[in-house]
């Protein structure tokens, strides 16, 4: 399966300043990657899907000012999350879909803590 | 209604025994179900994926789904306290349509 890389692991970071996460594929080309936030104790929501050398879809009710979607290359997403605030202290994670309909692949996860 | 329900648990099953956990979703059109396993702090890890009615066997693990009671499950059969986890079940509409995550089922293994 496709090998997703996702750094920082885990992040704190003062209210109001940015922070950016950057999702790896390390062994397939992804046109597409997705975005997801978890909070404790609940599933995992989709926040946009990034898309290679394009404008990245943001889910309803997702601030595409706030959270700055970047897929540059076939193996580089990365999710800046700006003028951070506690309510955004989460569980950020990506994901690629290596074969479409086939399941996908996470990536490591960031733990993101505002304080 | 929620699009993917599962019931949050905690299931608590003995070494050795079968867990069952089971998944329901509310859109009739779809086509792909899944799976994952999540560990606690970690992020999800695909276990299995089914597309058609029927039971599908991988190992210890065997899917079930029933599209017109809209139902998805999953057994665990000789559970092992390494099988403790959040395990999710996640369906998509196929043909790249985004993939819906219910809440997932804590499963608890006591050895």
């Amino acid at each position: 399966g496709a090998v997703v890389s996702q750094h920082p692991s885990r992040v704190i970071c003062k209210s109001g300043t940015s922070v950016k996460i950057e999702c790896r594929s390390l062994d397939f080309q992804a046109t597409t990657m997705f975005w997801y936030r978890q909070f404790p104790k609940q599933s995992l929501m989709l926040m946009a899907t990034s898309n290679e050398g394009s404008k990245a879809t943001y889910e309803q009710g997702v601030e595409k000012d706030k959270f700055l979607i970047n897929h540059a290359s076939l193996t580089l997403s990365t999710l800046t999350v700006t003028s951070a605030h506690p309510e955004d202290s989460s569980f950020y994670i990506c994901s690629v879909n290596p074969v479409q309909n086939y399941g996908y692949t996470f990536g490591s996860g960031t733990r993101l803590t505002v304080v | 209604q929620k699009e993917v329900e599962q019931n949050s648990g905690p299931l608590s099953v003995p070494e050795g025994a079968i867990a069952s956990l089971n998944c329901t979703y509310s859109d009739r059109v779809s086509q792909s179900f899944f799976w994952y396993r999540q560990y606690s702090g970690k992020s999800p890890e695909l276990i299995m994926s089914i597309y058609s009615n029927g039971d599908k066997e991988d190992g210890r693990f065997t899917a079930q789904l029933n599209k017109a009671s809209q139902y998805v499950s999953l057994l665990i059969r000789d559970s092992q306290p390494s099988d403790s986890a959040t395990y999710l079940c996640a369906v998509s509409l196929g043909g790249g349509f985004k993939t819906i995550f219910g809440a997932g089922t804590r499963l608890f293994v006591k050895a």
